[in-house]
C-alpha cells in the first residue's frame, strides 16, 4: 500500500523569504503522479503543482517549484518570495495510474509579516 | 478553467434527519467524482468514488447505506447522509476529474452540523 508522509506539522516563514516543505512517499509503482494542494482558511482545496513520475524535470509554477527525487521517493515543495496569502495548510498527495489520491498529514504554513 | 461547486456550503440538521449535498462540475464533464471527509486540522479521508451511471465504490469502513451517493449525470453527484447523528458532523468535500485525466479539482466543501 502506498503511504505519504509529511514530517513537518507546522512551519513559519517571514514574508518575502523562501521555505521548503518536505514530503516522502512509499510505493512499488514505477509510474505515478504527485501533487501539492493548498488549503487556506476558507478550506477550498487548490492545486498548487503536479509532477508526473516519468518526467525527470522538476515542475515549476511561478513562485512554486518542486524537488522530485524519484530514487529517494522525495517530493518537496519550495515557495519563493513568500506572501501572506500563502498562509495555508499544504497537502502532498500521491496517485498511481487510475488510482485514488492518497494524502499526507498536511503541513500548516504561517507566513509572517 | 475547472470549477467545482458544492451546495449547501453549510447545513445544520436535527439528529435522525437526512441531508443531501450536491457537487457540480461547472465547466467540464466529470466522469469520476470523489467524496471526502475532513476533521479539523486533519487530512482528507476518501469516502467513495463515483462514476457516472454506475454504483459508487466505497472505501473500507464507510457505510454505503448511510452515505448514499448518486452520480446521475456528467456534471452532478450527490451525497445523502441518511439518519444523521452528531458523530456525522464534519466537513465534506467533493472533487471531480475529467475523462482520462488524473488531476482532481475540488469543491469548496460543506460543513455539516448535526444537533
Amino acid at each position: 500500500a502506498q503511504t505519504v508522509t509529511q514530517s513537518q506539522p507546522e512551519m513559519s516563514v517571514q514574508e518575502a523569504e523562501t521555505v521548503t516543505l518536505s514530503c516522502t512517499y512509499d510505493t512499488s509503482e514505477s509510474n505515478y503522479y504527485l501533487f501539492w494542494y493548498k488549503q487556506p482558511p476558507s478550506r477550498q482545496m487548490i492545486l498548487v503543482i503536479r509532477q508526473e513520475a516519468y518526467k525527470q524535470q522538476n515542475a515549476t509554477e511561478n513562485r512554486f517549484s518542486v524537488n522530485f527525487q524519484k530514487a529517494a521517493k522525495s517530493f518537496s515543495l519550495k515557495i519563493s518570495d513568500s506572501q501572506l496569502g500563502d498562509t495555508a495548510m499544504y497537502f502532498c498527495a500521491f496517485m498511481k495510474l487510475r488510482g485514488k489520491l492518497i494524502f499526507g498529514q498536511g503541513t500548516t504554513l504561517q507566513v509572517k509579516p | 478553467g475547472a470549477v467545482v461547486s458544492q451546495h449547501p456550503s453549510r447545513v445544520i440538521c436535527k439528529s435522525g434527519t437526512s441531508v443531501k449535498i450536491e457537487c457540480r462540475s461547472l465547466d467540464f464533464q466529470a466522469t469520476t467524482m470523489f467524496w471526502y471527509r475532513q476533521f479539523p486540522k486533519q487530512s482528507l479521508m476518501l469516502m467513495a468514488t463515483s462514476n457516472e451511471g454506475s454504483k459508487a465504490t466505497y472505501e473500507q469502513g464507510v457505510e454505503k447505506d448511510k452515505f448514499l451517493i448518486n452520480h446521475a449525470s456528467l456534471t452532478l453527484s450527490t451525497l445523502t447522509v441518511t439518519s444523521a447523528h452528531p458523530e456525522d458532523s464534519s466537513f465534506y468535500i467533493c472533487s471531480a476529474s475529467r475523462a482520462g485525466q488524473e488531476t482532481q479539482y475540488f469543491g469548496p466543501g460543506t460543513r455539516l452540523l448535526v444537533l
